[in-house]
């Protein structure tokens, strides 16, 4: 089984941008695809980014995902940043018998 | 617009068995994965498993011992057990539609269960 390793804290000031990492602990991160959630407090998870760089519709293109096979890790990155950003981030992916979630990344806009 | 929604009960005792049931309406149940993930609180998300329509299924390795997903065509509804519950167990659960690539594209809103006394 593998892990996804992201930072559990990241804070910026509004009109700035964050990158999130995420880093798979063995095999290819570029062997599946990563997606990310983000969650507000009290809400389930929405999706931000798919197929680690698909924005689904509605999604601003502030947000935007991309993988690193050197660094076997994805980014997701938030440009412009909002207030209305501000909530945990989650990236996930899988391998032919399991799904993994990273631990999250709660993002502080001030 | 799938929605999809969890019921059960709130409280469960340890060691008993948890169990909830999520029902699916605005969409078919075919084709998809029907998920389980839970989330303790102020901690993150975890895979608990999915039932394909076909009834294959898989489970999180770590709680494969105790787990059992099961569905209901005719109803829309598919089911989670899990057994021998713990206060660790104690957690908000969500049911989650699964399509291409394991994407969770629909989430219930989530219950919260707790595991005590």
């Amino acid at each position: 089984n593998f892990m996804l390793t992201q930072p559990h804290s990241v804070s910026e000031s509004p009109g700035k941008t964050v990158t999130i990492s995420c880093t798979r602990s063995s095999g290819s991160i570029a062997s599946n695809y990563v997606q990310w959630y983000q969650q507000r407090p009290g809400s389930a998870p929405t999706t931000v980014i798919y197929e680690d760089n698909q924005r689904p519709s509605g999604v601003p293109d502030r947000f935007s995902g991309s993988i690193d096979s050197s660094s076997n890790s994805a980014s997701l990155t938030i440009s412009g940043l909002k207030t209305e950003d501000e909530a945990d981030y989650y990236c996930q992916s899988y391998d032919s018998s399991n799904v993994v979630f990273g631990g999250g990344t709660k993002l502080t806009v001030l | 617009q799938v929605q999809l929604q969890e019921s059960g009960p709130g409280l469960v005792k340890p060691s008993e068995t948890l169990s909830l049931t999520c029902t699916v309406s605005g969409g078919s149940i075919s084709i998809y994965y029907w998920s389980w993930i839970r989330q303790p609180p102020g901690k993150g998300l975890e895979w608990i498993g999915y039932i394909y329509h076909s009834g294959s299924t898989n489970y999180n390795p770590s709680l494969k011992s105790r787990v059992t997903i099961s569905l209901d065509k005719s109803k829309k509804q598919f089911s989670l057990k899990l057994s021998s519950v713990t206060a660790a167990d104690t957690a908000v659960y969500y049911c989650a539609r699964a399509g291409s690539y394991n994407l969770f594209d629909y989430w219930g809103q989530g219950t919260l269960v707790t595991v005590s006394s």
